[in-house]
């Protein structure tokens, strides 16, 4: 099945500071997504990607989605104490995969005030 | 517009009990997922319903998990018997239509915290 490596597993850094988080793939996707999970709520969606090369963003946020079309990254510029929580790339395929989202297992960003 | 609903939030029982999960999806939303996330990962697809059909199953585990979509609204998960490695978050989520390649956006829920003692 797809598998999804995302790291850093967590990152401690800095108000103020930019972070960056990378995932990719085993396979290729044609969606990459972009969640926020924090303590005790679901997911929320941040970013979505449709294209390969895309770029988007989104207030202090950027995501990519790799010209390979088996990665992504996601950049938070000058981080603030909201934005501590777990964050999630998801992507789903073609075909008979085309419908299932597979998630990697999160960064823990920690924002030190 | 209300989002999606869970209930409970949190159940704890012992092993070999039954429970139950319940969730209502956002009005309009024809597409139910219910997704369990162990301690530490990311979601993992148990099921998928396109309105009362359950079209994606395979990875439910059919022996203890069964659930059900009547009237292609609300939707009810069950564990019968639970057991130890159940312990998890049960996550549903809703959208318009399959996500495929139509740019459609899943919207979670709060999900259901259960610990299985």
């Amino acid at each position: 099945g797809q598998q999804l490596n995302q790291s850093p597993q967590s990152m401690f850094i800095q108000e103020g500071e930019d972070v960056s988080m990378n995932c990719t793939s085993s396979s290729i996707f044609n969606t990459w997504l972009w969640y926020k999970q924090d303590p005790g709520e679901g997911p929320v969606l941040l970013i979505a990607l449709y294209k390969a090369g895309e770029l988007t963003s989104n207030g202090r946020l950027t995501a990519q989605f790799g010209i390979t079309r088996k990665d992504s990254f996601l950049n938070i510029s000058a981080s603030i104490p909201s934005d501590v929580g777990i964050y999630f790339c998801a992507g789903h395929g073609s075909g008979g995969s085309n419908y299932k989202l597979t998630f990697g297992k999160g960064t823990l960003l920690t924002v030190n005030p | 517009e209300a989002g999606v609903v869970q209930s409970p939030r949190y159940k704890i029982i012992e092993k070999k009990q039954p429970v139950a999960f319940w969730c209502n999806p956002i009005s309009g939303h024809n597409t139910l997922y219910w997704y369990r996330q162990n301690l530490g990962q990311g979601p993992e697809l148990l099921i998928r319903y396109e309105n009362e059909e359950a079209v994606d199953d395979s990875q439910l585990p059919k022996d203890r998990f069964s659930a059900e979509r009547l009237k292609g609204v609300d939707s009810t998960l069950k564990i019968q018997p639970a057991e130890l490695g159940d312990s998890a978050v049960y996550l549903c989520a809703s959208s318009r239509w399959p996500i495929g390649d139509t740019g459609e956006t899943q919207y979670f829920g709060p999900g259901t915290r259960l610990l299985v003692l």
